[in-house]
């Protein structure tokens, strides 16, 4: 079965980074994209954008240019998402979600706390 | 972007009620709509495609409609299990966008 699985729960201070990884298994890694989502506490999802994982190129929404990459180890079938520079307001939990978001992760949360 | 405006944000609702949802998109987006259904400390669940298609395992009692630029789900008879936060989502364009999301809660 398709299964998506997410690193664990991060504690980080501001200025820090941090990359969080998407294991996928259940099928082949490079026949489907993988995208992004953020969720901030109590509020709505977040599209952040996502990665073609047969080519590696990537499309960000315009409120994660710049400090957000996504990347794939492709032999270990496993997507990332690392942020730097961390703030305040990237403190949420972040989900990958293979294309046609039928298929999630868990959800990793990451804290930003001085 | 396409902004979607999803309504009501919060609502209860007793057992064995109706209960619709709406999303209305700001530019046309045809029927590229997917609702989820998100419980507390859980990743988002598919419900409905393409506007009005059941996903896989899915209640019978849950529905998606359209009309217009205004998207609907809806919950014939409510249960219990029903409780949860609610979000449309656009994929139409990029970015996708999702509504503001709905917290179904028991009356």
């Amino acid at each position: 079965q398709i299964q998506l699985v997410q690193s664990g729960p991060e504690v980080k201070k501001p200025g820090e980074s941090v990359k969080i990884s998407c294991k996928a298994s259940g099928y082949t890694f490079t026949q489907a994209g993988m995208q992004w989502l953020k969720q901030a506490q109590g509020k709505s999802l977040k599209w952040m954008g996502w990665i073609n994982t047969n080519t590696g190129k990537t499309t960000y929404a315009a409120d994660f240019t710049g400090r957000f990459v996504f990347s794939l180890e492709t032999s270990a079938s496993t997507a990332y998402l690392q942020i730097t520079n961390l703030k305040n307001e990237d403190m949420a939990t972040y989900f990958c979600a293979r294309a046609a978001f039928a298929y999630w992760g868990q959800g990793t949360l990451v804290t930003v706390s001085s | 972007d396409i902004q979607m405006t999803q309504s009501p944000s919060s609502m209860s609702a007793s057992l064995g009620d109706r209960v619709t949802i709406t999303c209305q998109a700001s530019q046309d987006i045809g029927n590229n709509l997917i609702w989820f259904q998100q419980k507390p400390g859980k990743s988002p669940r598919p419900m409905i495609y393409y506007a009005t298609n059941l996903a896989n395992g899915v209640p019978s009692r849950f529905s998606g409609s359209r009309s217009g630029s205004d998207y609907s789900l809806t919950i014939s008879s409510l249960e219990s299990e029903d409780m949860a936060d609610y979000h449309c989502l656009q994929y139409k364009q990029y970015p996708r966008t999702f509504g503001g999301g709905t917290k179904l809660e028991l009356k």
